[in-house]
């Protein structure tokens, strides 16, 4: 159980356009996802909390309009990036939120996205 | 400051042997949770320990946990070459008893076993 996954797995657009990438919780429900940023060689960064039915909330110097996150239900949300640039390529990963006792707080992550702007 | 910053950053071992990760952090915490990396895929979730709890153990991982000096210490037994990734501590701040479900990860262990 406590399946996430990503689509798609990787990716490589030209500057300038959009790309959109999907993160699925499979068997469960998840009212809050997390997306995260990996630079090569380095720990996850969180961007933003995802929360189902309502607006996306970003870290401190994540731009909200470029990356745009969309949570439509409560097994699907949405990151899309926008008018990407080299300096965007990165791998992202999603995480969905899983309660199992009061006060835990255990991710499950997806596989990741590789995104590379040429 | 870094919350969760581990050492060693890099530790090579041969197959057999133990192999022990640290992590320190900065802020009080409801859990501190270890996941595994393998190169360029996704994370998957080791182990959980509550700040009440000083040990725990899942099958070869033993994690323990220092809440006075904020520290906790993943040890890996009897390594196999399978177990070379990078292994990351997480802290699950704790604001006034409030998880705000924010996990902050830290700069990761890259561990690798030689056969």
């Amino acid at each position: 159980g406590a399946v996430v996954s990503q689509h798609p797995s990787w990716v490589i657009c030209k500057s300038g356009t959009s790309v959109k990438i999907e993160c699925r919780s499979l068997d469960f429900q998840a009212t809050t996802m997390f997306w995260y940023r990996q630079f090569p060689k380095q720990s996850l960064m969180l961007m933003a909390t995802s929360n189902e039915g309502s607006k996306a909330t970003y870290e401190q110097g994540v731009e909200k309009d470029k990356f745009l996150i969309n949570h439509a239900s409560l097994t699907l949300s949405t990151l899309t990036v926008t008018s990407a640039h080299p300096e965007d390529s990165s791998f992202y990963i999603c995480s969905a939120r899983v309660y199992r006792l009061a006060g835990d707080n255990e991710q499950f992550f997806g596989p990741g996205t590789r995104l590379t702007v040429l | 400051s870094q919350q969760g910053e581990e050492d060693p950053q890099a530790l090579s071992i041969q197959e057999g042997e133990n192999a022990t990760m640290n992590c320190s952090y900065k802020t009080s915490i409801n859990n501190l949770q270890w996941y595994r990396q393998n190169s360029g895929r996704g994370l998957v979730h080791l182990i959980l320990i509550r700040s009440n709890e000083r040990e725990k153990h899942s099958g070869r991982l033993r994690v323990t946990l220092d809440t006075s000096k904020k520290s906790s210490s993943l040890l890996i037994t009897a390594s196999r070459a399978a177990d070379t990734a990078s292994y990351f501590c997480a802290t699950d701040a704790n604001a006034g008893g409030t998880s705000y479900g924010k996990l902050t990860f830290g700069q990761g262990t890259i561990l690798t076993v030689h056969p």
